[in-house]
């Protein structure tokens, strides 16, 4: 199984509510990374996991809460957002981050926020 | 300064046709690895080809190849004979050992196949 799943698809969520996206993989992967992407423009890191704990915070705005509940899950809480949070997240994994092996990721979440 | 430079907005071309997509990068880490990415419409990320910054032999994967120039720092992809289906964004990436860095992306080429 070399695949990354992500759930919603699509998500539509207004300035106060509190959604979760999801991201699963059963490649054994350690390393789990969060991007978000605008259109036309490369995919900006979020957060990192490895091993279960959060490695890299790219300074990520506090609306924004990751969770690693276990080696194969990675959540992203979403509470409070602004329009200009509308993007693509995409969630990635690899093996443990430091080696250079490539990302696998999923097909996103496009995400709308009203 | 940019650390993996996409020159290249948009390039078109046709069917069968071979077509290379520029891109150059920057770091002082003696270990890194460069990566090729294509994002289709439906915006996953899918991997294509790797080279790593020791490897003798350029890459290559089916149709794909990358041509590494460790002295002028490119690393340029090839796609020989183009399908429709090649239809896509590619992105160049780039992750360095020493410096701990996660994937660093250019800003992109979109190509346009056609028949």
């Amino acid at each position: 199984d070399t695949e990354v799943t992500q759930t919603p698809k699509h998500l539509v969520m207004g300035m106060t509510n509190k959604k979760s996206l999801k991201c699963e993989q059963h490649m054994g992967h350690r390393a789990m990374y969060w991007y978000k992407q605008k259109a036309k423009k490369p995919p900006e890191l979020m957060f990192v996991y490895s091993y279960e704990k959060l490695s890299i915070n790219e300074s990520v705005p506090s609306r924004f809460s990751p969770e690693c509940p276990n080696s194969s899950l990675l959540n992203l809480h979403l509470h409070a957002l602004q329009p200009e949070d509308s993007a693509l997240y995409l969630c990635a994994s690899s093996q443990i981050s430091g080696r250079l092996d490539e990302q696998f990721f999923g097909p996103g979440t496009r995400l709308t926020v009203l | 300064a940019q650390k993996i430079t996409q020159t290249q907005p948009g390039m078109f071309v046709q069917e069968k046709e071979a077509v290379t997509l520029d891109c150059t990068y920057d770091t002082s880490d003696p270990s890194y690895g460069l990566f090729w990415y294509k994002q289709p419409s439906s915006g996953e990320m899918i991997f294509l080809i790797y080279q790593g910054s020791y490897d003798q032999q350029n890459a290559t994967e089916g149709r794909y190849s990358l041509n590494f120039q460790k002295a002028r720092k490119s690393a340029n992809l090839v796609i020989s004979a183009s399908q429709l289906g090649d239809s896509a964004m590619y992105f160049c990436a780039m992750r360095e050992i020493q410096a701990g860095t996660a994937l660093i992306f250019g800003k992109g080429t979109t190509l346009s196949v056609s028949s």
